[in-house]
């Protein structure tokens, strides 16, 4: 099956750091990802929509000056958190579609502990 | 406002026993409907449905959607302890591709 990196897996930080998280897709090319935050005992949350080539596309709610996104190649977006803050605190899991439209289907990365002290 | 709703939220079961997680959805679009089972990591994909009425099986888990009634259940028979896990349902948009996540039922099976 497809497969999808993230990186780091773990990451704790000082607050009012930036913290960088990696989304490969490892045997497919995906001009399509998704970022997703996951708090304990919570259903998924996407984030954001990052397309290759353009902008991202934002949720209501989510700060596009705080979560910043880049899918600068057709196998790898970065999810930036600015200035990260306890409440920031969250696991974050990126997903890569793969397929043609009506058939396409999300995989997920392994996923990114933030902790942020 | 988009929906997905899973029930129950947690199940306690022991070995061996049968389990109908249910998931029903209010969207206002429909693509497709998917099942999860998430661990300690991320999710990884069970089944994706997109017709109504037909049966997708995978060894000892089936699942089936409703597309008038809206709704989808997962059956698991004769449980194991490995299916310990956060089951999770999503519902994709078919013009943006995004899911839709439920809010999960969290199954443990006792031995």
């Amino acid at each position: 099956g497809a497969v999808v990196s993230q990186h780091p897996s773990w990451v704790i930080c000082k607050s009012g750091t930036s913290v960088k998280i990696e989304c490969r897709s490892l045997d497919f090319q995906a001009t399509t990802m998704f970022w997703y935050r996951q708090f304990p005992k919570q259903s998924l949350m996407l984030m954001a929509t990052s397309n290759e080539g353009s902008k991202a596309t934002y949720e209501q709610g989510v700060e596009k000056d705080k979560f910043l996104i880049n899918h600068a190649s057709l196998t790898l977006s970065t999810l930036t958190v600015t200035s990260a803050h306890p409440e920031d605190s969250s696991f974050y899991i990126c997903s890569a579609r793969r397929g043609l439209a009506g058939k396409a289907t999300q995989y997920f990365g392994p996923g990114t502990r933030l902790l942020v002290l | 406002e988009d929906k997905v709703v899973q029930s129950p939220l947690s199940l306690v079961v022991h070995e061996g026993d049968t389990v109908t997680l249910n998931c029903s959805y209010e969207v206002t679009n429909f693509r497709s409907l998917l099942w999860y089972k998430q661990e300690k990591k991320a999710p990884t994909f069970l089944f994706m449905l997109t017709s109504s009425g037909i049966e997708k099986k995978s060894g000892r888990l089936s699942s089936i959607l409703d597309k008038k009634e809206l709704f989808s259940i997962l059956n698991i028979t004769a449980t194991q302890t490995g299916d310990s896990a956060i089951y999770l349902c999503a519902v994709q948009d078919p013009g943006t591709y995004k899911y839709i996540f439920g809010t999960g039922t969290r199954l443990k099976v006792l031995a």
